[in-house]
């Protein structure tokens, strides 16, 4: 079972459209992060997010977290053909706190 | 600044072989992770380490060792190699618990392919 849910999988839109992603889950996150990893790369953090409610900027990029702490969203305005690249979200939980990683939302912006 | 380095970047193995990956990070940073990455399957934890001589078991340890004697160095070992562990490999580092908000900082990754 996958802990953390990412929807959609694929997302293929024109430059200039809008986006959100979704990361859901049953279980309470202290903490939730998002990563964008391009090709052959590692993952970057792009946020974290840590208080239920919380929303986050990061330029054309909104976060939010969910007021359970179960569930996020970022949502890309004006998407641009360099947002293109696979958008993880991971969350900590446990007595370590490590983190769990959704399986990703990759998305393809063409001009 | 080198961040989070491994190597190799790219090994072909038979099955039944062995080998190491190598991880180094210069940031100084206590806690250390191994992961794989399985195409469609996000990152899974393997091995980590909250610091020198301490390491702990992640999700998916059956088939992997790991060793921490050094604050920098985060070796991950493959005994008998199998099919299934065909994957991209990656190496990340953190200066404080992910529950602490902590960042994880990770390296380019070592496509290891098992025949």
């Amino acid at each position: 079972t996958q802990l953390l849910e990412q929807s959609p999988q694929f997302l293929s839109i024109q430059e200039g459209e809008n986006l959100t992603v979704y990361c859901n889950s049953s279980s309470v996150f202290s903490s939730l992060q998002w990563y964008r990893q391009e090709p052959g790369e590692g993952p970057v953090l792009l946020v974290t997010v840590v208080t239920g409610g919380e929303v986050k900027k990061l330029k054309r990029l909104t976060f939010q977290f969910g007021d359970a702490r179960k569930d996020s969203s970022l949502h890309i305005t004006a998407a641009q053909p360099g947002d293109t690249g696979l958008y993880l979200c991971a969350g900590a939980r446990g007595s370590q706190g490590n983190l769990i990683f959704g399986k990703g939302t990759k998305l393809s912006v063409k001009p | 600044n080198a961040g989070v380095t491994q190597t190799p970047k790219f090994r072909i193995l038979k099955i039944g072989q062995s080998m190491t990956l190598q991880c180094a990070q210069d940031m100084n940073h206590n806690y250390m992770y191994w992961y794989r990455q399985d195409p469609g399957m996000g990152l899974k934890l393997i091995y980590y380490s909250v610091g020198a001589g301490i390491t702990d078991k992640g999700e998916v340890p059956n088939g992997y060792n790991v060793s921490r004697s050094t604050t920098e160095d985060f070796p991950l070992r493959l005994e008998l190699a199998a099919p299934s562990q065909t994957s991209v490999y990656f190496c990340a580092s953190s200066y404080s618990r992910p529950t602490n908000t902590g960042e994880l900082f990770f390296g380019e990754g070592s496509r290891l392919t098992v025949l």
